[in-house]
């Protein structure tokens, strides 16, 4: 099955910096989703890659599968307090999803 | 623990029969999920319950869908009249929230192996 690893498991950062977050997959990724959890709230659809080389942006947050289509990262610049969160990639297995463990991003004031 | 449990994995329906997809969360938890996954978008989020009461409901396409959770171990999701733009899979999802000041983190939600819709 695929694996995917996240990493790192926890971030811990001051307001106004950069960060990036990784996801490393066993295999090759045909659709690669990133998704960012609130407190006691469901999941948000932020992106999907599926190119290799794909890069998407929305705001501040940019996502991107590398060539190989086998790792994205997601790099947030200039990092706010509504950043923080748990930050979790996924890829469609087959109809099955597959979800990495979760990245849980601080953001101090 | 068996995980969450939703039933049927597979259905297949006609245009404008009613859907009943159901979902059993791990015991203990007190937040249930529905998700929807289509090809471009992944995963979004339909509606949650906290405690069984229903949170946010602002992912429901329209008032065709439906949801109840009349209690901890069960929950619904109803189609009514389905089309066939409803074919997908659906998640249900359960999760334990703690309550803890700040409230910037987040907890893991455990995924039932969902079921897929086709409406023909």
């Amino acid at each position: 099955s695929q694996e995917l690893e996240q990493s790192p498991q926890s971030l811990i950062v001051q307001e106004g910096k950069n960060l990036t977050i990784n996801c490393t997959s066993s295999k090759t990724l045909y659709g690669l989703y990133w998704y960012k959890q609130k407190y006691g709230e469901g999941l948000i659809f932020l992106m999907m890659l599926q190119k290799g080389g794909e890069e998407k942006s929305h705001e501040k947050i940019t996502a991107k599968l590398d060539e190989k289509k086998q790792q994205s990262s997601l790099h947030i610049t200039a990092s706010q307090p509504s950043h923080a969160g748990i930050y979790l990639c996924g890829a469609d297995a087959g109809g099955d999803m597959r979800f990495g463990a979760g990245t849980r991003l601080t953001v101090k004031p | 623990d068996a995980g969450v449990i939703q039933s049927p994995r597979h259905e297949v329906t006609e245009m404008g029969q009613e859907v009943t997809l159901r979902c059993k969360p791990i015991s203990g938890h007190n937040s249930l999920f529905w998700y929807r996954q289509t090809m471009m978008r992944g995963l979004e989020l339909l509606i949650y319950f906290n405690n069984n009461v229903p949170i946010d409901d602002s992912g429901m396409p329209e008032d065709r869908f439906s949801a109840k959770m009349p209690n901890a171990s069960f929950s619904t999701l109803k189609i009514q009249p389905s089309e066939p733009r409803d074919s997908a899979v659906y998640f249900c999802a359960s999760s334990f929230r703690r309550w803890t000041s700040g409230g910037d983190g987040g907890e893991t939600q455990y995924f039932g192996p969902g079921t897929r819709l086709l409406v023909l």
